[in-house]
This record gives structure tokens, sequence and C-alpha cells, in this order.
């Protein structure tokens, strides 16, 4: 299995607090992503990056943030927390960019914004 | 855009049978790859197989086999001698090609449920 950590596993905040999400990796891969999953909508983008500080929006990018100053970790902020954003959150990594390099998947953070 | 559509929000299935899960997907593009991850109840993800669109050989794997028909845009999973293991949400997922940054789209999901 991929080396990928995130922490905390679950998390139970209130709305506007800022919450971070953390994913560790241990493969040296470049490229990591910001996934959530709802029901109904499977899992969505939200942000990704392709090397230390460069970062990109995905499709669910609005009230999230992220920053990679090692290769190794990347964060996931959520500046002011609300309900709508109670959610699962994957951290992925891939070697590759290209779409025949498959993603790696982390366990998952639980939050949930009351 | 690209979208992907599971109409099967669940399915069941009695150990050792066959059970085949739909997906269908919608885009312009010629050159892509195509994606079952399985995700049972411990929440993480598997990726189970894989279909690069420009080879007309259904991929497989063990159990695990895929029906993809380019021209209807269908990429469906079949599971042979199902096992309680399989129990678990399955997504179908679609992928660009190129430099596409790891870009899925994920479709809904099927729950399926394996019973002894």
């Amino acid at each position: 299995d991929a080396g990928i950590t995130q922490s905390p596993r679950h998390k139970v905040t209130e709305t506007g607090t800022p919450v971070t999400l953390r994913c560790h990796q241990t493969e040296n891969h470049r490229y990591m992503y910001w996934y959530r999953q709802d029901p109904g909508h499977g899992l969505r983008l939200i942000h990704y990056s392709y090397g230390v500080k460069d970062t990109d929006k995905g499709e669910v990018s609005d009230g999230y943030s992220v920053s990679r100053s090692k290769t190794e970790d990347f964060l996931l902020t959520l500046e002011s927390a609300t309900s709508s954003q109670t959610s699962v959150y994957f951290c992925a990594i891939s070697e590759l960019s290209g779409y025949n390099s498959p993603l790696h998947f982390g366990n998952g953070t639980r939050l949930t914004v009351t | 855009a690209q979208t992907v559509t599971q109409s099967q929000p669940e399915m069941s299935v009695q150990e050792a049978e066959t059970v085949t899960l739909s997906c269908t997907y919608d885009t312009s593009e010629s050159n892509y790859y195509l994606f079952w991850y399985k995700q049972p109840p411990s929440r993480q993800m598997i990726l189970v197989i894989r279909q690069e669109a420009y080879k007309q050989q259904n991929a497989t794997e063990n159990r695990f086999s895929v029906n993809f028909q380019k021209a209807a845009k269908s990429f469906s999973l079949k599971i042979s001698d199902s096992q309680l293991g399989d129990t678990a949400m399955y997504f179908c997922a679609f992928i660009s090609g190129g430099t596409s940054y790891g870009k899925l789209t994920f479709g809904q999901g099927t729950i399926l449920t394996v019973h002894p």
C-alpha cells in the first residue's frame, strides 16, 4: 500500500472556525490531491498540487485553500468552516501527471461541522 | 465537461454468484482511461481495474472484468464468484488523456452487498 497518512481521522468543529487537514506521504510522489466524498456525488476534486508550492483549483475549491511547503505534506484548510463542508476528505497521490498513472488514496478524514 | 453516471444506487447478490454493475459516461474525447474503485466499510479506496479507451480488449483482474463499449460509452463491471469481502461501495471513474493532473471524475457510487 502507498504510504499515505491523513490526520486527523475524525474531527468535529463548529461553524466559523478554521480547520486544517493534513496529508503526509512517504512515496516521494510529485502529485497530490484533495477530494471530498458526499452521498450522491461520489468524489470531487477540491485542489491539487504538481510540486512544492505549485497548486491549482479543482471542481469544488470555494471555501478551501491548500499549501505544500514540502514534497511529503499537503495541507487543506477550511478558512471558516460551514455545515456544507461536512464531508469525508480524501488525499491522493500519483507518481506522474498523466492519465495512466493511477491515484493512491489515503484512508480519509471525516469532518463534521456543527 | 465529463460526466459519469451509475444508475444503480444499490445492488445485492448471493455468495458465489455473478453480478454486474453499470456505468455510463459522457465525453467528447477519444483518449481516456476508465476505472473501477472499491470502497469497503473501512473507507479505503482500492483500485479494482482500469481500461484504456484505445484498447478494444476488455480488462480483467482475477474475478473482476469489464465490458467496455466505447461507442455506447458504457463501462460495466462484472464480479464473478462473489465473495463476502466484495461487499463495498463501487465507484466508476473517468480521466482524460494527456496531462490531466489526476483529475478523476467519479460516478455517484453503487453499494454492493454480498449475502451468504
